[in-house]
């Protein structure tokens, strides 16, 4: 079964900081990747995604994520958080014939001005 | 403008009763979940439809059910017989079919009991 998990589950930053969120996966097979963000009050929304090519994708208000298959990861980056990035992050994994998304279980970011 | 829309934003409910949330999208998306947030838990699948007139059930279907009889709708039923129902309720839909399409999400529905 596919699983997701997002290891850091609350993450604190001040403002300028470099940012890296974990997100690992389970499946053998073709995969497609998801980051969303939920900022507060708000609905998800889609961050960034990989289903196949260049394994560093570039999303939304500078995030990227790199895909690494050796690895299972597809963690998240910023180089520079800022105050308003403050929000929930989940990594999100939909693999083969299924068009079940499965979700890791988020990670909170509070980003300190 | 195309989306999700949910209703009610907050939801009621007394022990015992079954209340029903509301999903309608004007995406022409074939595809409609329903998912619970909770928290630390992250999104939880409840039921999913692929197709008018056919939905499946996700990994915690228990005490909930659906229907499918319009494209544009997927309501949700919170029966008596789920036994926390306290959550975030989140629907989403997608175009079938292209598996590296992301969900879209609504605004969601918080259900408190009384």
């Amino acid at each position: 079964a596919q699983s997701v998990s997002q290891h850091n589950h609350h993450v604190i930053l001040s403002e300028a900081a470099s940012l890296e969120l974990g997100c690992n996966y389970s499946y053998g097979g073709t995969v497609n990747l998801f980051w969303y963000v939920q900022y507060p009050g708000q609905h998800l929304q889609l961050l960034l995604k990989y289903f196949s090519g260049d394994p560093l994708v570039k999303g939304i208000k500078g995030f990227e994520a790199e895909f690494i298959k050796s690895k299972f990861s597809f963690n998240l980056r910023k180089p520079s958080v800022q105050w308003s990035d403050t929000a929930e992050y989940f990594c999100a994994v939909n693999g083969g014939a299924t068009n079940k998304l499965i979700f890791g279980t988020g990670t909170l970011l509070a980003v300190q001005p | 403008d195309g989306g999700i829309t949910q209703s009610p934003k907050y939801l009621f409910r007394k022990e015992g009763q079954n209340v029903t949330l509301s999903c309608e999208q004007n995406l022409n998306h074939d595809a409609m979940y329903w998912y619970r947030q909770d928290p630390g838990q992250g999104l939880r699948l409840i039921y999913y439809s692929q197709i008018v007139n056919d939905f499946q059930k996700g990994d915690i279907a228990e005490g909930y059910s659906v229907s499918r009889e319009k494209k544009e709708s997927f309501p949700l039923t919170v029966t008596s017989a789920q036994k926390n129902p306290t959550a975030f309720y989140l629907c989403a839909s997608r175009v079938q079919g292209i598996s590296n399409q992301p969900q879209h999400f609504g605004d969601g529905t918080r259900l408190s009991i009384l």
